[in-house]
């Protein structure tokens, strides 16, 4: 079966410019969570969506923002980028939210900001 | 959430057993324990997870102290496909929400 679909798999953009970055999940699975992925800070959580609801969002500015559509289908909204914000976004979904399930992460999104 | 210590790097030759540790030592009654691994260029991959008993799967074993204060990823026979940093995570059944705090991970090489 097809696994979790992130599109663009590579995304270059200028500071100050806004970003949106697509997540597809297993057909069937009703969570997504993204994830950035930096050599400095390894792997953070970005914030995570069950039936179209934002569960939980982690420590990052309110310039990422993310919605889930009633297909499941995620999105994520970088505003105003900045250089730090170059990193690989990743994308994970599970049938549901239930942390003894497994999750299946994306390829992810490449995203360089010059 | 809980927090975990991994070696930050390990050895093995190809074809032998690897045992990768996991410290937990502030582990709740409620907490899961995860394994994922990411190789090079790709997600993260699900590995194995268990609460209390030792588990199995076609990827690995998972060995839980009695006490679940620590915990070991067992591949049987590391392949050059092996190489990859392993993370042990915690999820606290009580936490509906699916932020895994992921630390440095433990980067295993494998040498033919």
């Amino acid at each position: 079966k097809a696994g979790v679909t992130q599109t663009p798999r590579y995304l270059i953009k200028t500071r100050g410019q806004q970003v949106t970055l697509s997540c597809s999940p297993i057909s069937g699975h009703r969570s997504v969570s993204w994830y950035q992925q930096t050599p400095g800070q390894g792997l953070q959580f970005l914030f995570e969506y069950f039936s179209e609801t934002q569960r939980n969002k982690g420590n990052f500015p309110g310039r990422f923002s993310g919605r889930q559509f009633s297909n499941s289908r995620s999105e994520m909204n970088v505003s105003t980028l900045e250089l730090g914000d170059s990193a690989l976004y990743l994308c994970a979904s599970s049938l549901n939210d239930r942390v003894d399930y497994g999750y299946t992460f994306g390829s992810g999104t490449r995203l360089t900001v010059v | 959430d809980a927090k975990t210590t991994q070696p930050n790097s390990m050895e093995s030759n190809e074809e032998e057993p690897v045992h990768l540790p996991c410290n937990h030592s502030t582990i709740s009654g409620t907490d899961y324990i995860h394994w994922y691994r990411q190789l090079p260029s790709q997600g993260p991959e699900y590995v194995i997870h268990g609460l209390t008993s030792n588990v199995n799967n076609r990827m690995a074993s998972l060995a839980i102290a009695e006490d679940r204060k620590s915990s070991t990823l067992i591949l049987h026979r590391a392949t050059l496909r092996d190489a990859a940093v392993y993370y042990c995570i915690l999820r606290d059944l009580n936490n509906y929400g699916q932020n895994f705090v992921f630390g440095p991970g433990t980067r295993l090489s494998v040498l033919p």
